[in-house]
């Protein structure tokens, strides 16, 4: 799996947008970009992911660059229950070995303000 | 519709005991997969299983520890002998399928504490 680079912190003032970047460069194109978040100790919450275009859901925005190199995971009002570690993992396609296996690095804990 | 469901949620045990910490997936879900993560530590994949099989046991220690994900009823991870390193936060996650394009759901978490 290709490996991310994220910051290792982050501040977000409460009800404004947290925009958080990841870069992976070496991303295959078969490579899907994945977020999760781990509230303090919880397991870790599946958050969105995609291939090549942005996607949206209830929880948040992704947005690939055209390249596929970095990614940026937006939550459009952050509250202080967003409060986290948020890892971005990239996967390969396919339906064995690695595949299978959620390489987590060291995240970006993003602390909301009040 | 039930998430991941593990337990106990927490566990004590005196080194040279024997440790189960169960997993019940998500409904409809047949691949597990457990995860470690030591104090202060990022989480490390263990093994995936499918029902009845064991597909990828890349990340558990040779010794002492075994997983079994059976035809009926929870995925088991066992750890036979405990030592004090063994103490950390398990979690398992489940998906419906293999490959990346399915996400995988994790459970609370069992924390395993080793006196």
């Amino acid at each position: 799996d290709a490996k991310t680079t994220q910051p290792p912190s982050m501040d977000c003032a409460e009800g404004r947008a947290a925009n958080l970047p990841c870069n992976h460069s070496t991303i295959s194109g078969n490579e899907y970009v994945y977020w999760y978040r781990q509230i303090h100790s919880q397991g870790p919450q599946y958050i969105i992911h995609g291939l090549k275009n942005n996607e949206t859901n209830e929880m948040a925005s992704l947005i690939i660059t055209e390249d596929r190199k970095s990614s940026t995971l937006i939550l459009p009002h952050a509250t202080l229950r967003d409060t986290a570690v948020y890892y971005c993992i990239v996967r390969v396609e396919g339906y064995g070995g690695a595949t299978n296996k959620l390489i987590f690095g060291t995240g970006t804990l993003l602390a909301v303000q009040p | 519709n039930a998430g991941v469901m593990q337990n106990p949620r927490h566990l004590v045990r005196r080194r040279g005991q024997e440790a189960r910490l169960r997993c019940s997936p998500m409904k409809g879900h047949s691949h597990v997969y457990w995860y470690r993560q030591l104090p202060e530590e990022g989480l490390k994949f263990m093994v995936y299983l499918q029902k009845e099989n064991i597909i990828d046991e890349s990340g558990m220690p040779k010794e002492r520890f075994s997983a079994e994900f059976p035809k009926e009823g929870p995925s088991i991870l066992r750890i036979q002998q405990v030592v004090r390193g063994d103490s950390a936060a398990y979690f398992c996650a489940s998906s419906p399928r293999a490959g990346a394009v399915y996400e995988q759901y994790f459970g609370p978490g069992t924390r395993l504490t080793v006196t």
